[in-house]
């Protein structure tokens, strides 16, 4: 069964403190991992797709890594705006285009 | 464009009343998405539409179901409102079903039921 399990279910970092956001999945033939934020009261908005283990994504201060069993989110000096839910989702080889979500991890950036 | 959009915003049911929650996209994307979110549960998937004319069942599929009127519009329906089904809802679209794109959603619509 395909599972996705993302840690800390909460982080508090001050604003500058560099820190890193894991999922941990279990997939059979991995298609893709996915990054969103979510704000409070929206939708999840897209960050990232990673395909293969070893890939590389970034975007301002976000980066996101994958292995063959975890994907990493580096949020490089943080900033209060980038207070938010973080999303991490995968879809296996036997779907149709379906997600497994995680259940997310809370970021509050104090200044 | 407005992306995906989702209507009503809010809504407030008695339980055993029905209603039509309705999503509609404009990026000329296949496949169509009904998610559900419960706090300490994540997103589930409710029902998903790969491409127009197909519906399939997702991992919470009871006490829904779900109409995908054209390629732009899919609509999930609720027969008979259970306090269970009080959550916030979100359609998602993608290009192509079978391919890992992303998924875009929308805005939700949060649904009480008493």
């Amino acid at each position: 069964e395909d599972q996705v399990t993302q840690s800390p279910e909460a982080l508090r970092l001050q604003e500058g403190e560099s820190s890193s956001l894991n999922c941990s999945y279990t997939v059979s033939g991995l298609r893709g991992l996915f990054w969103y934020r979510q704000d409070p009261g929206k939708g999840p908005e897209f960050l990232f797709t990673l395909y293969s283990a070893g890939e590389e994504k970034e975007k301002e201060r976000l980066k996101a890594t994958l292995t063959k069993k975890e994907s990493f989110l580096h949020i490089t000096a943080p900033k209060p705006e980038d207070s938010a839910t973080y999303l991490c989702a995968v879809q296996g080889g036997g779907s149709q285009g379906n997600l497994i979500f995680g259940k997310g991890t809370k970021l509050s950036v104090k200044p | 464009n407005a992306g995906v959009t989702q209507t009503p915003k809010f809504q407030v049911l008695k339980t055993g009343q029905s209603m039509t929650l309705q999503c509609a996209q404009d990026m000329n994307h296949n496949s169509m998405y009904w998610y559900r979110q419960d706090p300490g549960m994540g997103l589930r998937l409710i029902y998903y539409s790969a491409s127009e004319g197909t519906t399939d069942k997702g991992e919470v599929p009871n006490g829904y179901n779900v109409s995908r009127l054209n390629k732009r519009e899919f609509s999930l329906r609720l027969e008979s409102a259970a306090p269970s089904q009080t959550s916030v809802y979100f359609c998602a679209s993608s290009l192509h079903p079978s391919t890992a794109y992303e998924q875009y959603f929308g805005p939700g619509t949060r649904l009480t039921v008493t």
